[in-house]
């Protein structure tokens, strides 16, 4: 129940063109939804991150998209550049003070120029 | 503003040995989280302190220990180290927020190679 499913593994996209990211979870107490952008040889830098009280929520050409009744979230990158080109990750953390945050596996985006 | 720091680059020990992770928190930071990001298997949460005491810690046997010093830096502690414990090790961190998740911030991380 603690896990956070995201898909696709692998993402190849076009210069310009959309690039989405998928995340499902099970735990019902997730109460707090970040996306991670991971360069090679770098740790991961925190893009953007929503709440459960709205259902998207925008910084420049990254949207996360949030529906709670169906348990996913995603990440819409719109005109995708070759600089996008990295691991992203989803997480999710629950509302008890803990602070862990439980990672998706990571999606490998490619843009191609 | 200086990000969160973490030494050393890499580190490569022997089986059985012991290793010493550090990590310097964000200016204004006084939580540290600390994840394995090994091969195959995402990034774990391994321990979180907050004000010079664990907080929350990871299903990680009790061989990986740390501890928080008074001005919010961090060290982890790897003793017996076994061959899966090769790793990217990551610390993250973030201002106390109580109850309510704070954003956290990464480090790049130190890459411990086990042999």
């Amino acid at each position: 129940q603690q896990q956070v499913k995201q898909s696709p593994q692998s993402l190849i996209v076009q210069k310009g063109g959309i690039s989405i990211i998928n995340c499902a979870y099970e735990n019902t107490a997730f109460d707090y939804f970040p996306w991670y952008q991971q360069f090679p040889g770098k740790g991961p830098a925190l893009l953007i991150a929503i709440r459960p009280d709205v259902s998207e929520k925008k910084e420049g050409r990254f949207t996360i998209s949030f529906n709670k009744s169906a348990k996913q979230f995603s990440l819409h990158i719109m005109d995708s550049q070759p600089g996008d080109s990295a691991t992203y990750f989803c997480a999710a953390s629950d509302g008890t003070g803990f602070q862990k945050l439980v990672f998706g596996t990571g999606t490998r985006l490619l843009v191609s120029p | 503003e200086a990000g969160v720091t973490q030494s050393p680059t890499h580190l490569i020990k022997t089986r059985g040995q012991q290793a010493t992770l550090r990590c310097s928190p964000i200016s204004g930071h006084t939580s540290v989280y600390w994840y394995q990001q090994a091969l195959g298997l995402g990034l774990q949460f391994l321990l979180w302190y907050d004000e010079g005491e664990e907080r929350n810690r990871g299903n990680f046997p009790p061989r990986f220990s740390g501890r928080q010093f008074p001005n919010y830096s961090s060290e982890l502690n790897v003793n017996a180290l076994e061959l899966e414990d090769s790793a990217l090790y990551l610390c993250a961190s973030s201002v106390s927020g109580g109850f309510r998740n704070q954003p956290q911030h990464f480090g790049d991380g130190t890459r411990l190679s086990i042999l």
